[in-house]
């Protein structure tokens, strides 16, 4: 299986900093990076796919980047509707994997 | 409009089995997979297992195969996730998921989520 890893596991930032959050894939994933936001009660919601696609509706603040093993998300300017846990998630191979999270709050 | 709903929460004890559906609307159920995705509390999610809803073809995560069972019935845009001997671990929202294709279908994300149902599974 494909392990994910992200860091920080957390972090709190204030409103319109820069936020950057790393997935570490444990071996060679291409693009195959997906990024979903997960607020408290609620389903995870789709970010980004293929690595560094904004999928519809989702705001341009949020950006993805990376190749084979080593990918970011990045908020240029954090807004308090981004306080939510991120994230990353494998489709290059199944099982499907997730990484453990990363819990983003304002300072 | 395009949604996907979950059946009510359940209680179960263990050793017991439990089935839950996901029930498509506003959009064409045979053109896409259904995924099940399940998340312990405070846990990341963890992928079950996909359903071709056209042909009905599955895979499963090996973690779930012999146990889970997923099925789809296109007269009721309706998919299923069977679970089996069923355990205190087991306890977790499971969700349905729909997976969309990007670039000619070169890429995949789940694009369409239930709101989860909640599977509780105590003596």
């Amino acid at each position: 299986d494909i392990e994910m890893t992200q860091s920080p596991s957390s972090l709190s930032a204030s409103v319109g900093d820069r936020v950057t959050i790393t997935c570490r894939a444990s071996q060679s994933i291409n693009s195959y990076l997906n990024w979903f936001q997960q607020k408290p009660g609620k389903a995870p919601k789709l970010l980004i796919y293929a690595a560094s696609s904004l999928h519809s509706g989702v705001p341009s603040r949020f950006s993805g980047s990376g190749f084979g093993t080593d990918f970011t998300l990045t908020i240029s300017s954090l807004q308090p509707e981004d306080c939510a846990t991120y994230y990353c998630q494998q489709s290059d191979s199944t099982p499907l994997t997730f990484g453990q999270g990363t819990k983003v709050e304002i300072k | 409009q395009v949604q996907l709903v979950q059946s009510g929460a359940e209680v179960k004890k263990p050793g017991a089995s439990v089935i839950l559906s996901c029930q498509a609307s506003g959009y064409m159920f045979t053109g896409y997979a259904i995924h099940w995705v399940r998340q312990a509390p405070g846990q990341r999610p963890e992928w079950m297992g996909w359903i071709n809803a056209a042909n009905g073809n599955t895979k499963y995560s090996q973690k779930f195969q012999g146990r889970v069972t997923i099925t789809r019935d296109t007269s009721a845009t309706t998919a299923y996730m069977e679970m089996s001997s069923l355990r205190s671990e087991d306890t977790a929202v499971y969700y349905c998921a729909r997976e969309e294709r990007f670039s000619s279908g070169w890429y995949q994300g789940f694009d369409l989520w239930g709101r989860g149902t909640l599977v509780t599974v105590s003596s």
